[in-house]
């Protein structure tokens, strides 16, 4: 099993919902990240969140706003999504910020109709 | 900007046909070279780190090596477990955060 959990593991939503993933870890780890991979291609950053400091990888559009209630949980809100935005959502974490390795959830399927 | 290309796209091996993948990379300040694997709709599994060229490591079918340039995971005798997409990825810089770098895969199929 994974340590690092993902909800929902799919999630179908129209352009004009708002809708949230939520990832958990438990393993003390300092940084928390986003990656939203398309068929075929690798992961792409989106959002880290580490010692409490966002850094956004500046092409992600405003429609994706990461949220970190605490140092185990961190959540991406969806809002005006467009069908492009369909992807496999992954989060992942590591002990720090360094030559570490990332440990990844499952993933959240995502479409948008 | 840093660069990770990974050859072949596409590996189809009959069970027990060694054969390697290749990781090419261009970065300032190496960190870290990673390998993954990843199965369809999941996340990527970590399998190896390697810091420094000449440096290797070993897991069951697995071993990767580094050089300056380039990583290669050599699969032995594969089975068809072994089937998944293969990613490389670099970590690179200094202070702060340091971005990973994901090549664009390799997808080995293994047929017994």
């Amino acid at each position: 099993d994974t340590e690092v959990t993902q909800t929902p593991k799919h999630l179908v939503m129209g352009m004009t919902n708002k809708k949230s993933l939520k990832c958990e870890q438990h393993m003390g780890h300092r940084a928390m990240y986003w990656y939203k991979q398309k068929a075929k291609k690798p992961p792409e950053l989106m959002f880290v969140y580490s010692y409490e400091k966002l850094s956004i990888n500046e092409s992600v559009p405003s429609r994706f706003s990461p949220e970190c209630p605490n140092s185990s949980l961190l959540n991406l809100h969806l809002h005006a999504l467009q069908p492009e935005d369909s992807a496999l959502y992954l989060c992942a974490s590591s002990q720090g910020t360094g030559a570490n390795v990332l440990t990844f959830g499952a993933g959240s399927r995502l479409t948008v109709l | 900007e840093d660069q990770v290309t990974q050859s072949p796209e596409a590996l189809r091996l009959q069970e027990g046909e060694s054969s390697s993948l290749n990781c090419s990379y261009t970065v300032s300040g190496l960190r870290g070279l990673f390998w993954y694997r990843q199965d369809p709709g999941k996340g990527p599994e970590f399998l190896f780190t390697l810091y420094s060229a000449g440096e290797e490591k070993e897991k069951e079918r697995l071993k990767a090596t580094l050089t300056k340039k380039e990583s290669f995971l050599h699969i032995t005798a594969p089975k068809p477990e072994d089937s998944a997409t293969y990613l490389c990825a670099v970590q690179a810089g200094s202070g702060g955060y340091q971005k990973v770098t994901f090549g664009t895969g390799t997808k080995l199929q293994v047929i017994p």
